[in-house]
């Protein structure tokens, strides 16, 4: 099956730094991906679509300035974390699709633990 | 607005003791609905699609099912590593995005 690779797995940084994390596809194109948030016992919750070379779509309530999302390649995905708070602590997880109709593939997650 | 409700919020099955987890959806229109499985602190893992109502997946000790209204998650016989929390989700009719919407999940122990 299609494999989609997230780095890093966690990341615990200070207050107000910023924070990236990378999301490829390792064997297929991604037209589109996806980032989700979850807090824990909670489901995931769709933070942004991201589309290869145009702007991310932002769900309502999610800070387009704060989170940074970057598609600049087939295989590439980033977001940024910009200054980041402790409410910012969470469980980031990227997911990518080959075609409009496709099951979604998702990576490992990162978590991210703001001091 | 898209709704996924799944129950029970947790399950706790003996091995071989098998059982079924529930997922109600509300959408405009069905493209798919998703079953995932989550392992703590790891991303979903894929497990079924369906598309129309009266389908039916299975894989091992899973089986899966769809209605116009819900969908159901049959385990049969579990065993200890099927412990994990199942997510359904539901893809709406294609938009701009085709975006899933995620119930809850049903965290699942099974015990020796």
């Amino acid at each position: 099956g299609a494999v989609v690779s997230q780095h890093p797995s966690w990341v615990i940084c200070k207050s107000g730094t910023s924070v990236k994390i990378e999301c490829r596809s390792l064997d297929f194109q991604a037209t589109t991906m996806f980032w989700y948030r979850q807090f824990p016992k909670q489901s995931l919750m769709l933070m942004a679509t991201s589309n290869e070379g145009s702007k991310a779509t932002y769900e309502q309530g999610v800070e387009k300035d704060k989170f940074l999302i970057n598609h600049a390649s087939l295989t590439l995905s980033t977001l940024t974390v910009t200054s980041a708070h402790p409410e910012d602590s969470s469980f980031y997880i990227c997911s990518a699709r080959r075609g409009t109709n496709e099951k979604l593939f998702f990576g490992s997650g990162t978590q991210l633990s703001v001091l | 607005e898209d709704q996924v409700t799944q129950s029970p919020e947790a399950l706790r099955l003996q091995e071989g003791e098998s059982s079924s987890l529930n997922c109600s959806y509300t959408v405009s229109g069905l493209r798919g609905l998703f079953w995932y499985r989550q392992d703590p602190g790891k991303g979903p893992e894929f497990l079924f699609t369906l598309y129309s109502a009266g389908e039916e997946k299975e894989k091992e000790r899973l089986k899966a099912t769809l209605t116009k209204k819900e969908s159901f998650l049959h385990i049969t016989a579990p065993k200890p590593e099927d412990s994990a929390t199942y997510l359904c989700a539901v893809q709406a009719s294609p938009g701009t995005a085709s975006k899933l919407t995620f119930g809850t999940g049903t965290r699942l122990q099974v015990t020796l």
